[in-house]
């Protein structure tokens, strides 16, 4: 099993959509949540943390479930600029530092 | 600007001839690592250091190597590629904080072995 799971996609949406995408983590002794966008194959940079009460960042909502190892990520009125690969990670504290285990990512594509 | 710079960004090289791949941080983080992306598999980590003269191995550490001898640098090295380390590869320096680790990654660097 991979210690962070999330579906390939590609979820093809129209502007303006509600999509959500989902993450499981395998480990639970797992401390910390994020989702990163990568762009066609360029870096990949933060979007959000991710945390227990649930957060939000203009039209993203990210939520977790500690005690079912869920993630989510909720975007509002998709905009094209939206069209990425989205990734679930999760961070365990490792030899003093902090392993990131990323998902393979769920690829989104915005249409007119 | 906070930053972390690979080079080279695009490299074709044959079987068994060694490579280097550099990486730069102006952030002075101490954790910095280094990753392969693969289709279907993601982002894997390779090697990682915690700080200088301290490394270790990650998921997929076979056939690379690596040192820092500086806080800033962390080159990644093939020292016999072979075509199965084709690969884009990506250099991570990390900003420490719980929920709030952040990391930075380079621009990437696209390698094939042939």
């Amino acid at each position: 099993r991979k210690e962070v799971e999330q579906d390939p996609g590609p979820f093809n949406v129209p502007e303006g959509a509600t999509v959500a995408f989902n993450c499981t983590y395998s480990n639970s002794a797992s401390q910390s949540f994020f989702w990163y966008r990568q762009d066609c194959r360029k870096e990949p940079k933060l979007l959000m943390s991710v945390y227990s009460s649930g957060n939000e960042d203009g039209r993203f909502t990210a939520q977790l479930n500690r005690a079912s190892q869920y993630i989510s990520l909720l975007i509002r009125d998709s905009k094209l600029s939206d069209s990425a690969t989205y990734l679930c990670v999760v961070s365990l504290s490792a030899g003093g530092g902090n392993k990131l285990t990323f998902g393979t990512g769920t690829q989104l594509k915005v249409e007119l | 600007e906070a930053q972390v710079t690979q080079n080279p960004r695009y490299l074709i090289t044959v079987t068994g001839k060694k490579l280097t791949v550099t990486c730069s941080q102006n952030m002075n983080h101490e954790y910095m690592s280094w990753y392969r992306q693969d289709p279907g598999l993601g982002l894997r980590q390779i090697y990682y250091s915690m700080n200088v003269e301290v490394t270790d191995k990650g998921d997929v550490p076979e056939g690379y190597k690596v040192s820092r001898k500086e806080k800033r640098n962390f080159p990644l090295i093939l020292e016999s590629p072979s075509p199965n380390q084709t690969s884009l590869y990506f250099c991570a320096s990390t900003k420490p904080g719980g929920a709030n680790t952040e990391a930075f990654f380079g621009q990437g660097t696209r390698l094939t072995v042939v």
